[in-house]
């Protein structure tokens, strides 16, 4: 049974750094083809993917958030984390963890077949 | 980065109703090299997170009922529920995974009439 759970604070702070835990389990992050990504959903609005990471430990980002985002993985802990520095009011969004799992070869594009239940996020002061 | 267009943004049918959406990418999303399309649908009820109905513009995945279906190449896609159900009142996301960033339409969410 794959399973997929974000942790990290409900509510932070304009200015501060945001650190979201995926936690997983029933497929291992070191397997080819497989990557872990985050996305967020604005309360109303439509899913925005922010960053992804490959089995390999290749990583993407938004192009327009990359200055303010780091993903990385431990394969030990079945986790990958993802840091937002500088959080504004305008990143209080639900926060999705979600697997893709079909990324064997270029354009290493595979759709996000698992996902977890979400962490909503508030940035207010 | 790609813009994928839905239509329409809503729409309210009867149930039993064939529902029609319409997904437009603002490029080819086709990978000649394969001739695979990196298309992805998803439907998310709400406070559910997103769930993956069709990958590859047409492919349905497990335990999605066979009234969904899905066609398109290129940069012209489409998600055809044929017989609309009470428990298909969602919000139907299209996405591309072929460019980076990855990117999802605005949306379209089906209600009953």
């Amino acid at each position: 049974q794959i399973t997929l759970k974000e942790s990290g604070p409900a509510l932070v702070r304009p200015t501060q750094t945001l650190t979201l835990t995926c936690t997983f389990s029933g497929f291992s992050l070191t397997t080819k083809g497989v990557g872990v990504g985050w996305i967020r959903q604005p309360p109303g609005k439509t899913l925005e993917r922010l960053a992804l990471i490959y089995w390999d430990d290749d990583k993407r980002y938004s192009p327009s958030l990359k200055s303010r985002l780091t993903i990385t993985k431990d394969t030990s802990k079945n986790q990958v984390v993802l840091a937002m520095t500088n959080m504004d009011p305008v990143d209080t969004a639900t926060y999705y963890c979600a697997r893709i799992s079909g990324a064997y070869s270029i354009p290493w594009g595979s759709p996000f077949d698992y996902w977890g239940q979400g962490a909503l996020v508030i940035v207010s002061s | 980065d790609i813009v994928m267009t839905q239509s329409p943004d809503s729409l309210a049918l009867s149930l039993g109703e064939w529902a029609t959406i319409n997904c437009k990418s603002s490029q080819n999303v086709l990978y000649s090299s394969n001739n695979k399309n990196y298309l992805a649908w998803y439907q998310q009820k709400p406070g559910q997170p997103p769930r993956l109905l069709i990958s590859w513009a047409s492919t349905r995945e497990a335990g999605v009922p066979d009234r969904f279906s899905a066609s398109g190449s290129g940069t012209d896609f489409t998600l055809s529920i044929s017989s609309l159900q009470a428990e298909d009142v969602a919000v139907y996301y299209c996405q591309q995974y072929y460019n980076d960033p990855w990117t999802f339409g605005q949306g379209t969410k089906v209600e009953i009439k």
